[in-house]
């Protein structure tokens, strides 16, 4: 079965500096998409960035990118110029391209200081 | 966007809950996971085109049912204390599988089962 560990329960970062977000995987398949989600208080889960796998290319949204290790099965993301509605728990997921579902790690809370 | 119904629920051991979930107009495929506090999500299982089409590990006493007008509904028959958790619908477009779609979340129903 397919694991994702985030390593990092809580981390934090000055208003306008950059952080990243630790994420691993675990997985004997060639084929998947790697996802990062955040979630505010709110509770509501927002699509931050996605990967697939057989791209080599680090996808990359605004202020938000990723690096993409396929190799270690890393799968970090990195936050430019932190706002404080960065601030939240962020999820990393993995889906197979054989099945259907989402499986995410434990999340990692990211405070942001002004 | 995606709906759901109610924001929050508390039901005592032993009763049946049903749960509510209006997807994104145009999209076939709803997926449910179970966020208990401080962790990921965990799939419980997912619907496409009215079917269930996958499902995680969860016993049968959870079921699920998806309309063509958009909706789906969760139900939990002979509550638990564990089931205390945050329910979380997602909706997508995609084919049954394998396509690794991108699933958008609805903001959850918060269960507390006393």
């Amino acid at each position: 079965a397919q694991t994702v560990t985030q390593s990092q329960p809580e981390m934090s970062v000055q208003e306008a500096e950059t952080v990243t977000l630790s994420c691993t995987y675990d997985t004997s398949e060639s084929d998947y998409y790697l996802f990062w989600y955040k979630q505010p208080p709110s509770r509501q889960m927002i699509l931050v960035i996605r990967q697939e796998a057989y791209k080599q290319q680090n996808a990359t949204e605004n202020r938000f990118s990723v690096n993409f290790q396929k190799a270690a099965k890393s799968f970090s993301l990195k936050i430019s110029d932190s706002q404080l509605g960065d601030a939240a728990m962020y999820f990393c997921a993995y889906r197979s391209a054989l099945e259907n579902k989402l499986v995410f790690g434990a999340g990692t809370i990211l405070r942001v200081k002004s | 966007g995606v709906t759901q119904s109610p924001t929050h629920l508390i039901k005592t051991r032993g009763q049946q809950v049903t749960l509510r979930c209006s997807s994104q107009s145009g999209h076939n495929t709803v997926s449910w996971y179970q966020q208990a506090l401080g962790q990921g999500p965990q799939f419980i299982f997912q619907y496409y085109r009215e079917e269930e089409n996958g499902r995680g590990n969860f016993p049968p006493r959870f079921s699920g049912l998806q309309f063509p007008n958009d909706s789906s509904e969760l139900n939990v028959n002979a509550l638990e204390l564990d089931d205390s958790a945050l329910y979380l619908c997602a909706s997508s477009f995609g084919t049954g599988g394998g396509f690794g779609e991108t699933q958008y979340f609805g903001p959850g129903t918060r269960l507390l089962v006393l």
